[in-house]
């Protein structure tokens, strides 16, 4: 299957600092990409849809100043979020949809990075 | 409203006895049901999707079914490899994902 790589798998960061989370399609073009949080023994909560070349589209209820999405190009997505409190470590995902499967709907994951702040 | 109800949240097995897991949705305009397999730490890997009611798909120990109302993930004679919490979601006509919380499977040797 398709590939998603994101970075970094780990990072534990001091409150008030910002860190940035990379998504990238390593076989394949993604139109669309997908952030998603998790937290314990719960599935995953949508935070936005990303769509190259344009703004993200944001659930309700995530703020779209404190998770900045940026899909540059067609094979990476980025999601900073700024100004890190406690209250926003999580287990951040990605995931992307190959530019040729809209209509299936198969989504590829990344393996996600752990966000602890201090 | 949409839903994806996944049932039972936990189960636990002996390694060779088998069972199913369910995934029972209310979800406008169903383009696709996902399943897909999580294990800790890391992110969702692709298991099935089923478009039709009646439709199977098997994967090794793992057969997916899909009704009008629901669907089963029916693991046979499971290993301890297979323990991990699977997720089913799905896709409305707008193409958007609606996940369940999963089932956490674990298999005892």
């Amino acid at each position: 299957g398709a590939v998603v790589s994101q970075h970094p798998s780990r990072v534990i960061c001091k409150s008030g600092t910002s860190v940035k989370i990379e998504c990238r399609s390593l076989d394949f073009q993604a139109t669309t990409m997908f952030w998603y949080r998790q937290f314990p023994k719960q599935s995953l909560m949508l935070m936005a849809t990303s769509n190259e070349g344009s703004k993200a589209t944001y659930e309700q209820g995530v703020e779209k100043d404190k998770f900045l999405i940026n899909h540059a190009s067609l094979t990476l997505s980025t999601l900073t979020v700024t100004s890190a409190h406690p209250e926003d470590s999580s287990f951040y995902i990605c995931s992307a949809r190959d530019r040729r499967g809209h209509s299936t709907g198969e989504l590829f994951f990344g393996e996600g990075s752990r966000l602890t702040v201090l | 409203e949409d839903q994806v109800t996944q049932s039972p949240e936990a189960l636990r097995l002996q390694e060779g006895e088998s069972s199913s897991l369910n995934c029972s949705y209310t979800v406008s305009g169903l383009r696709g049901l996902f399943w897909y397999r999580q294990d800790p730490g890391k992110g969702p890997e692709f298991l099935f999707t089923l478009y039709s009611a009646g439709e199977e798909k098997e994967k090794e120990r793992l057969k997916a079914t899909l009704t009008k109302k629901e669907s089963f993930l029916h693991i046979t004679a499971p290993k301890p490899e297979d323990s991990a919490t699977y997720l089913c979601a799905g896709m409305d006509s707008n193409y958007q994902l609606i996940w369940g919380a999963g089932t956490k499977l674990i298999i005892k040797p």
